[in-house]
């Protein structure tokens, strides 16, 4: 099983419908993330959080909202989706060392493909 | 953030060392590169990360000359399965209160048989 899992892996919606896409990890973790990935432009930080009562916006965070909602999930929504959310939707999870510092090893899932039509 | 500059794409034979080196003229300090490699439909994968010099492991090298601003990273005798998007990155992993990593676009290695 892979330690990181996106549900889901695939989907389909309309416009204006809200969408939830999770994600769970058992590496035990504290940090985690939610990329977007679009054709040509790389990956883009959308939130990420450092604990279960931290949130942080990323680079492009407008029209999506996260939730830590234990050490081990991390959901990311859509309240209104819109055509140009259509992305691959990656989660990460980073950890420290030994010293309490971040490692800078991201660990990814497999990805979930949304579509806004 | 340091920017970095890597070529868009790249073609190699099998059993070809490849080299893909990537410019960050603004590196500071502090900061650390980093690649990661990327199959169609998943997830990136860490593969190295440096400071300077020269580090290595089971599945690539990473080159890092003294002024730190680009690096090298060869891949000995690639295979079909080394065809990847690979990504430089390039910041402080060991700063806190913030992510530092962030993605370019990437250069697309081709492996020909």
């Amino acid at each position: 099983d892979a330690d990181v899992t996106q549900t889901p892996r695939n989907r389909i919606t309309k416009t204006g419908k809200r969408i939830m896409l999770e994600c769970s990890q058992t590496k035990g973790h504290d940090r985690m993330y939610w990329y977007r990935q679009d054709p040509g432009l790389g990956l883009r930080l959308i939130y990420y959080s450092f604990d279960v009562k931290d949130i942080n916006k990323g680079e492009i965070s407008d029209g999506y909202s996260v939730s830590r909602q234990a050490q081990a999930k991390f959901s990311l929504s859509l309240e209104s989706a819109i055509p140009n959310q259509t992305a691959l939707y990656f989660c990460a999870t980073s950890d420290l060392d030994d010293r309490g510092l971040n490692t800078g090893e991201l660990f990814f899932g497999e990805g979930s493909r949304l579509t806004v039509l | 953030l340091a920017k970095t500059t890597q070529p868009i794409s790249m073609d190699s034979y099998e059993g070809q060392e490849v080299n893909i080196t990537c410019s960050h003229n603004n590196i500071a300090t502090n900061d650390y590169i980093t690649w990661y490699q990327q199959f169609p439909s998943q997830g990136p994968r860490f593969i190295i990360q440096g400071y300077k010099t020269k580090v290595t492991n089971e599945v690539a090298s990473l080159f890092i000359p003294a002024d730190r601003k680009s690096s090298t990273l060869s891949l000995p005798r690639v295979s079909l399965s080394d065809t990847a998007v690979y990504y430089c990155l390039v910041g402080d992993p060991y700063q806190t209160g913030a992510n530092n990593l962030f993605f370019g676009t990437g250069t697309r290695l081709t492996v020909i048989p």
